[in-house]
């Protein structure tokens, strides 16, 4: 039988400070990418998305930054939630054509009230 | 929009027995995506369809698995004969074509939580 789970990253964040979510991605021609949110029994939600093109976006207390040259994606949330405890994954897609999102493994946010 | 529509939310079965998932993907969406989520490994991409056709199905573990989708609105998974490994949650996803933003989100079902005594 299954021996060893997978060891999320776990990030332990106080309510009301700010949290930094970090991804690594693998393929260098990637130009989409996506950070997903995925509550306890329930299936993965958008939260934002960027483009290549870009360094940085943001959304209502969430922004994402882009370093291409080092292949790295971030999610920050602002004044952080006890809503926000989730595992939070970042996707990545070759634009174009039928390929799919690749999702990574996932970090686990806890907010401690 | 009620969303991607899976059922059944929870199934319990025995090993050997025939287990079959369903999957009702958003109007107008052109693609659907099965998902397997375990502990041990993840969120795999088990198999996926394009306008009905099936693109990519190199994530299928094996001849066990197989999916259908028979028109636009709706897709199966089915296992036989299911085994206690298969046990996991399966996630099914849809989305539109690329449109010129280039937003490609994905939509995520409930997910179907398997459990195979």
């Amino acid at each position: 039988g299954e021996s060893v789970g997978l060891h999320l990253p776990t990030l332990s964040v106080q309510e009301g400070d700010n949290s930094i979510i970090n991804c690594a991605y693998s393929n260098s021609a990637s130009d989409y990418f996506i950070w997903y949110k995925q509550e306890s029994g329930k299936g993965p939600q958008f939260i934002i998305d960027i483009r290549s093109n870009m360094d940085k976006r943001q959304g209502q207390r969430v922004t994402v930054l882009l370093n291409k040259t080092v292949k790295h994606l971030s999610l920050q949330i602002a004044a952080t939630q006890p809503g926000d405890s989730a595992v939070y994954f970042c996707a990545e897609k070759v634009r174009g054509g039928n390929t799919p999102l690749v999702f990574g493994k996932g970090t686990r946010l806890s907010v401690i009230a | 929009d009620a969303g991607v529509i899976q059922s059944p939310r929870h199934e319990v079965t025995e090993m050997g027995q025939e287990v079959t998932l369903r999957c009702k993907p958003i109007s107008g969406h052109d693609y659907l995506f099965w998902y397997r989520q375990t502990m041990m490994r993840g969120l795999e991409l088990l198999i996926y369809f394009n306008n009905n056709v099936p693109i990519d199905d190199s994530g299928m573990p094996e001849d066990r698995f197989s999916a259908k989708m028979p028109n636009a609105s709706f897709s199966t998974l089915k296992i036989q004969p299911s085994e206690p490994r298969d046990s996991a949650v399966y996630f099914c996803a849809s989305r539109t074509a690329e449109d010129r933003f280039a937003h490609n989100e994905q939509f995520f079902g409930p997910g179907t939580r398997l459990t195979v005594l």
